[in-house]
């Protein structure tokens, strides 16, 4: 089983619609948990962090659900700047604070 | 603030030639920098994590004597892909965290190395 798994897409939404992501990761003991955005050839980018009690950034919506251990991540009122693949990453509490990325989810928004 | 750059940002060289990578965090001083690897379609790999004046610690699976990982300094980690060949043609991404925050990591650009 992977670390960290995703669907990878690809989502093809209308601008305007709302997408939502799902994430799951296979150790229980992660402690923090994130979601970055990674554009074509280039580095991956923080989009938030993802926190116990649910977390929003704008149009951006984070959940973490440590029994079920998935995490989504819910975009609102999607724009074509927002198509990119969305990457779930997890740090895996190791004593180097290891970073895990899922492979991502692309998302194509259109006019 | 805590920006990271990559350089160079692509290489194309010839099998059997080694190439050096630079990373460098520019406005911040970096205890702990990261090597990924990154394949088409693919999720960012780790492939060694390098604290500032220690041994670089390789993931499993990572030739050490393959891609040699120096972190003399804050500011500057180097990765060189020895004797490179074509199956190492992939995307190089650092990171780089400071002494402050033990889960922010701070990206470069990249870099797309072909080998040929």
């Amino acid at each position: 089983r992977k670390e960290v798994e995703q669907d990878p897409g690809p989502f093809n939404v209308p601008e305007g619609a709302t997408v939502a992501f799902n994430c799951t990761y296979s150790n229980s003991a992660s402690q923090s948990f994130f979601w970055y955005r990674q554009d074509c050839r280039k580095e991956p980018k923080l989009l938030m962090s993802v926190y116990s009690s649910g977390n929003e950034d704008g149009r951006f919506t984070a959940q973490l659900n440590r029994a079920s251990q998935y995490i989504s991540l819910l975009i609102r009122d999607s724009k074509l700047s927002d198509s990119a693949t969305y990457l779930c990453v997890v740090n895996m509490n190791t004593g180097f604070q290891k970073l895990v990325f899922g492979t991502g989810t692309r998302l194509l928004v259109s006019p | 603030g805590a920006v990271v750059s990559q350089h160079p940002s692509w290489v194309i060289c010839k099998s059997g030639t080694s190439v050096k990578i630079e990373c460098r965090s520019l406005d911040f001083q970096a205890t702990t920098m990261f090597w990924y690897r990154q394949f088409p379609k693919q999720s960012l790999m780790l492939m060694a994590t390098s604290n500032e004046g220690s041994k670089a610690t390789y993931e499993q699976g990572v030739e050490k004597d393959k891609f040699l990982i120096n972190h003399a300094s804050l500011t500057l980690s180097t990765l060189t892909v020895t004797s490179a060949h074509p199956e190492d043609s992939s995307f190089y991404i650092c990171s780089a965290r400071t002494s402050g925050s033990i889960y922010e990591q701070y990206f470069g650009p990249g870099t797309r190395l072909t080998v040929t």
